[in-house]
């Protein structure tokens, strides 16, 4: 069925050192994959996303990169901050099968911890 | 104020009982859906609006109701509560779907006793 998978589950490091969080998704359709960041008490919130026909995309800090042959995708943090520290979640739009619309499939989440 | 406002932030409720959670968009997108957020889980879609008059189901539909009469409120109804019900609930909505960016609420912490 439809399904993204999201590792590692939790993510220590310290201020400075880089973050790399991976995804995969088993529908091969599937054509555009955001992520999304969540501060405590707070709705989540789209940190960047990439589209299908692109294998990486940069902003400042923050870059995500996509392999549609292996159906993974990544979000790496470089040169992290304490206020990087939050629940990031991967997700993939999922086309209908008939008809319908798009779905979004979300990844269970990896707590970030940057440590100062 | 311009954004999505859910309502209530907090709610206790009786196993069995009827509760509504409200949902508000100021945008006019076109698009509104509602997840419930639990430990392990991630965000779990529970039912997507594409336009006033159109729902459809997500992954965890059951024990849920929806209805969307005017493009602004997308209003989600557990008819009879239950404890597996217990979770944080989160509505979004985005202008052209699920291939755009989704901006979500607050989020509404439902405990089911």
């Amino acid at each position: 069925g439809e399904n993204v998978e999201q590792h590692p589950s939790t993510l220590s490091v310290q201020e400075g050192d880089s973050a790399v969080i991976k995804c995969t998704y088993s529908d091969s359709a599937s054509n555009y994959f955001p992520w999304y960041k969540q501060e405590l008490g707070k709705g989540p919130q789209l940190i960047i996303d990439i589209r299908s026909n692109v294998g990486e995309k940069k902003d400042q800090r923050i870059a995500v990169t996509l392999n549609k042959t292996a159906k993974h995708f990544s979000l790496h943090i470089t040169e992290t901050q304490p206020e990087d520290s939050a629940v990031y979640f991967c997700a993939a739009s999922i086309p209908p099968r008939s008809g319908g619309y798009n779905k979004l499939i979300f990844g269970a989440g990896t707590r970030l911890a940057v440590h100062p | 104020d311009a954004g999505i406002t859910q309502s209530p932030r907090y709610k206790i409720t009786e196993t069995g009982r009827q509760v509504t959670l409200m949902c508000h968009q100021t945008w006019s997108h076109s698009y509104m859906f509602w997840y419930r957020q639990d430990l392990g889980h991630g965000l779990r879609l529970i039912y997507y609006s594409a336009a006033a008059d159109i729902t459809d189901k997500g992954e965890v539909p059951d024990g849920y109701v929806v209805s969307r009469s005017k493009t602004e409120n997308f209003p989600l109804t557990l008819e009879s509560a239950t404890r597996s019900q217990t979770s944080v609930y989160f509505c979004a909505s985005s202008d052209t779907g699920s291939n755009t960016e989704a901006f979500f609420g607050q989020g509404t912490r439902l405990t089911v006793v």
